[in-house]
């Protein structure tokens, strides 16, 4: 099992542009979520997904944050336009079962805005 | 606003010793998990405790959830560099993860 993968690992950007974040969850897993952590706030959820069905965003910052999850195998965190303050690094996770059941984690996007 | 509180937030001790690290609420949990997170990687699911007043070990690390399912400990005897990293609790209410913000242990050689 390759477990949950996120691309790109590192990014980049200047403020106002458009960032996409990327992530595969294991195969299998009904449940994904997005996660930020920050030194000053520490680990955040920001949305979940059931069945490729949003169940909470009410983690999701402002209205410049958006995700989607076409389908059982995918799922993206935009950030349109992006601003310095959500430079962070951004996790995905995929489970199994409850919202509130172990969450398997991927290595995480490190996102700069300058 | 539930919380859940991790201390001490930053540990630094010597190869060899043994060390508690707390995670603490007013909440009740229907369980809780111990995560431990290394530099550059996400966090990694160490154990779950359901049950109040159940110990698990894990090796060297032991475990235990409050008799009120409001507390947890993460006791660890003989550290190793190898435990270095960031310990994170997660209570599970109402099917949401519940974060405590972390023990940084760093154990020197």
């Amino acid at each position: 099992d390759a477990g949950v993968i996120q691309s790109p690992r590192h990014e980049v950007t200047e403020m106002g542009q458009e960032v996409t974040l990327r992530c595969k969850p294991i195969s299998g897993h009904d449940y994904l979520f997005w996660y930020r952590q920050t030194m000053m706030r520490g680990l955040e959820l920001l949305i979940y997904f059931n069945n490729n069905v949003p169940i909470d965003d009410s983690g999701m910052p402002e209205d410049r944050f958006s995700a989607k999850m076409p389908n059982a195998s995918f799922s993206t965190l935009k950030i349109q336009p992006s601003e310095p303050r959500d430079s962070a690094v951004y996790f995905c996770a995929s489970g199994t079962g409850r919202a509130g059941t172990e969450a398997f984690f991927g290595q995480g996007t490190r996102l700069t805005v300058v | 606003t539930q919380l859940l509180e991790q201390s001490p937030q930053f540990l630094s001790i010597q190869e060899g010793e043994n060390l508690t690290v707390y995670c603490n609420s007013s909440s009740v949990f229907s369980s809780l998990q111990w995560y431990r997170q290394e530099p550059g990687e996400g966090p990694v699911l160490l154990v779950t405790v359901v049950t109040g007043g159940e110990v698990k070990k894990l090796k060297r690390l032991t475990f235990q959830f409050g008799d009120a399912r409001k507390d947890s400990s993460l006791h660890i005897t003989a550290a190793q560099p190898g435990d270095t990293g960031l310990y994170l609790c997660a209570g599970n209410s109402n099917y949401q993860l519940i974060w405590g913000a972390g023990t940084k242990l760093i154990i020197k050689p």
